[in-house]
């Protein structure tokens, strides 16, 4: 059984760019959640997504967006990167119905300068 | 606005010694979620408590659940140093679970030799 995976593992990039962040499901998991974890706090809820559509949102902007794949693999797309944007960013899988357990990857750390 | 609260922020303890971290949550929910994890690292499920009641041990660690009260306490017994970690605990506010986990601050656990 795989586990959950992110790519890549730490990224830097510069106020203003575009970046994306990729995150493999555990076999058998059809859900998929993001978080960002600041440094020194408690992760935040970003999305989730389900069936390849957004299932919930957390209180973070427009351009914090994401997509789901027909393998239930996801990806995270921030736009117009701020300094305040860097943090470790988490993915989670889970089964949608009575799971009751999401799984954490690994994280990718994105630093913006 | 669902709030987590965790107490206390940090925490050091002599190994052998008993102590416990609280979490207090502000709306109702009977799903709550314990999570481990190392500096630099993911997040390491613990424990997951679904019921009114719940209360669940792993080795040195047990975790209880009264959502009358919208508590919920994990419990260190004759602490060691691997033991030494950020502990979270999440709330799980949706209908079906795994839909948003709303976390608490943290708790910083140094245990000293």
């Amino acid at each position: 059984e795989t586990g959950v995976t992110q790519s890549p593992t730490h990224l830097i990039k510069t106020r203003g760019q575009q970046v994306t962040l990729r995150c493999s499901s555990q076999s058998g998991h059809n859900t998929v959640s993001w978080y960002q974890q600041a440094l020194g706090q408690g992760p935040q809820f970003i999305f989730q997504y389900y069936r390849e559509e957004e299932n919930g949102r957390g209180n973070f902007p427009p351009r914090f967006s994401g997509l789901q794949f027909p393998n239930y693999s996801s990806e995270l797309n921030v736009n117009a990167l701020e300094l305040d944007d860097s943090a470790l960013y988490l993915c989670a899988s889970s089964v949608k119905t009575g799971g009751y357990e999401q799984y954490f990857g690994p994280g990718t750390r994105l630093t913006v300068t | 606005e669902l709030k987590v609260e965790q107490n206390p922020l940090f925490l050091s303890m002599q190994e052998g010694k008993n102590y416990t971290i609280y979490c207090n949550y502000s709306t109702t929910s009977d799903r709550l979620y314990w999570y481990r994890q190392d500096p630099g690292k993911s997040l390491e499920s613990l424990f997951v408590l679904l019921s009114n009641g719940a209360v669940k041990q792993e080795g040195r660690l047990m975790a209880s659940l009264d959502t009358k009260a919208r508590l919920s306490t994990l419990h260190i017994t004759a602490a060691v140093h691997d033991l030494s970690a950020t502990y979270f605990c999440a709330v799980d506010m949706s209908d079906f679970g795994n839909e948003k986990l709303t976390f608490g601050t943290g708790t910083r656990l140094t245990i000293i030799p």
